[in-house]
């Protein structure tokens, strides 16, 4: 089946720490994006990928970093410089055309 | 700047009832795709529909209609013949028309469907 996966689907993290979460598709499709959702909130962009090796930083990317090594990965590692790292983190992924985005069922992190 | 107004933050509807979920949004770009998407308490976004800036047509799946009006800078969601299952929060989002751009959100609706 095509789609997108993100692991783990529950994070628990110490306050200093560095924690990185998995995105994976299988779509072959060009562009992934990261968005983070906190209560009542709308989603808000951290980083995009449009092609492999390539990423743009996002309205909150301070305290975030990417990578885009392969087209079907794209790893988020949230830095202990991230001042207020809970939240629900959702993955995306779309083709050249209509921009339709199609999205992994997310982790949630939560730091203790 | 691209910005996405849903002013309703949430709504109950008893099961049956039809809802309109509203959806305004701003842009200086002459050419801009918009969509709606639907939250589940799973929490993985749902893909509900697409509109192009210059197809002003409505738009009717089943129970979900769209309307779509350019002047008022509007792309709202109506649910006839409500049911529990519709239950969720639902995102109306902006995107520039060129492809593999990020979206801009809404704040989302929730809303609530009693039965």
């Amino acid at each position: 089946d095509g789609g997108i996966t993100q692991s783990p689907k529950y994070l628990f993290r110490k306050e200093g720490q560095n924690v990185t979460l998995s995105c994976e598709q299988n779509l072959n499709h060009d562009a992934m994006y990261w968005y983070r959702q906190d209560p009542g909130q709308g989603l808000r962009l951290i980083y995009y990928s449009q092609i492999v090796n390539d990423f743009q930083k996002g309205d909150i990317a301070e305290g975030y970093s990417v990578s885009r090594e392969k087209k079907e990965s794209f790893p988020l590692t949230v830095t202990s410089a991230q001042k207020n790292p809970t939240a629900f983190y959702l993955c995306a992924s779309s083709s050249s055309g209509y921009n339709e985005q199609f999205f992994g069922p997310g982790t949630r992190l939560t730091v203790l | 700047a691209q910005k996405v107004t849903q002013a309703q933050t949430e709504i109950s509807v008893v099961e049956k009832e039809d809802v309109t979920l509203d959806c305004v949004y701003e842009t200086r770009d002459t050419t801009y795709y918009l969509f709606w998407y639907k939250q589940p308490p799973s929490g993985e976004l749902v893909f509900l529909i697409r509109r192009n800036s210059f197809d002003e047509q409505n738009e009717i799946s089943g129970r979900y209609s769209w309307n779509f009006q350019k002047s008022t800078s509007s792309f709202n969601f109506t649910i006839t013949a409500s049911q529990v299952v519709d239950s969720a929060v639902y995102f109306c989002a902006l995107s520039e028309s060129t492809g593999n751009t990020p979206l801009v959100f809404g704040k989302g609706t929730r809303l609530s469907v009693i039965a």
